[in-house]
């Protein structure tokens, strides 16, 4: 079975400092895997997305996270985080060639603090 | 509409009360999924429509769970006898076909009391 494993369950940070929040899938077959993000009473919101090609993918406020295949890693990061970047991170995957049902890691609650 | 809208937004329920949610979502989308997220958890699979047919319900956690989507638009998530246990926010999302486009409603947050 698919899993996600966030190695972060908080990440506290100042601001303007770099950041980088951590998951590990496990899977023997291919995936496509994805960042959300999740500000308090709001839905997810995507924030970028692997499917094929380029192993570093950028996405939206700065964020950017590089594939690695032979570590099963994807981890995302941002060069200079911002007070409204605080907020739940979550990982996931879609194993490939399945009806697309998000598999979820349990979260990263990053702070941004001044 | 512009969005996957929920309603209600938060709902508060007796512990044995019948509770229904729904999903509006975005028109022309012919996948929609709903998740659970329990306080401090991951989103955790549901169930899975592909129009009006009901393709996976392997989530759902009890037989008291219950979802349709009868003319492959809105979708309803229906929890009879509802426990403690099923407060949980729940996210409906849809897409244009598989899950690589997914969008997310902003949730129904239940609570039983």
């Amino acid at each position: 079975a698919q899993s996600v494993t966030q190695l972060d369950s908080q990440v506290p940070v100042f601001e303007e400092a770099p950041v980088e929040l951590r998951c590990n899938y496990s899977s023997s077959v291919s995936v496509y895997l994805f960042w959300y993000v999740q500000y308090p009473n709001q839905g997810l919101q995507l924030l970028l997305k692997y499917l094929s090609g380029s192993t570093l993918v950028k996405g939206i406020n700065g964020f950017e996270a590089e594939f690695n295949k032979s570590q099963t890693s994807f981890h995302l990061r941002k060069p200079s985080v911002h007070i409204s970047d605080t907020a739940e991170y979550f990982c996931a995957v879609i194993r490939g060639g399945s009806q697309g049902n998000l598999i979820f890691g349990k979260g990263t609650k990053l702070s941004v603090k001044p | 509409g512009a969005g996957v809208s929920q309603s209600p937004r938060y709902k508060v329920a007796k512990r044995g009360q019948d509770v229904a949610l729904r999903c509006d979502p975005i028109s022309g989308h012919v996948s929609l999924f709903w998740y659970q997220q329990a306080l401090g958890q991951g989103p955790e699979f549901l169930t899975y429509f592909q129009n009006e047919a009901q393709l996976d319900k392997s989530g759902l956690p009890s037989d008291r769970f219950f979802a349709e989507r009868p003319e492959g638009s809105v979708s309803t998530l229906k929890i009879q006898r509802t426990q403690q246990e099923d407060s949980a926010v729940y996210l409906c999302a849809s897409s244009p076909g598989t899950g690589l486009s997914i969008v997310f409603g902003q949730g129904t947050r239940l609570t039983v009391v």
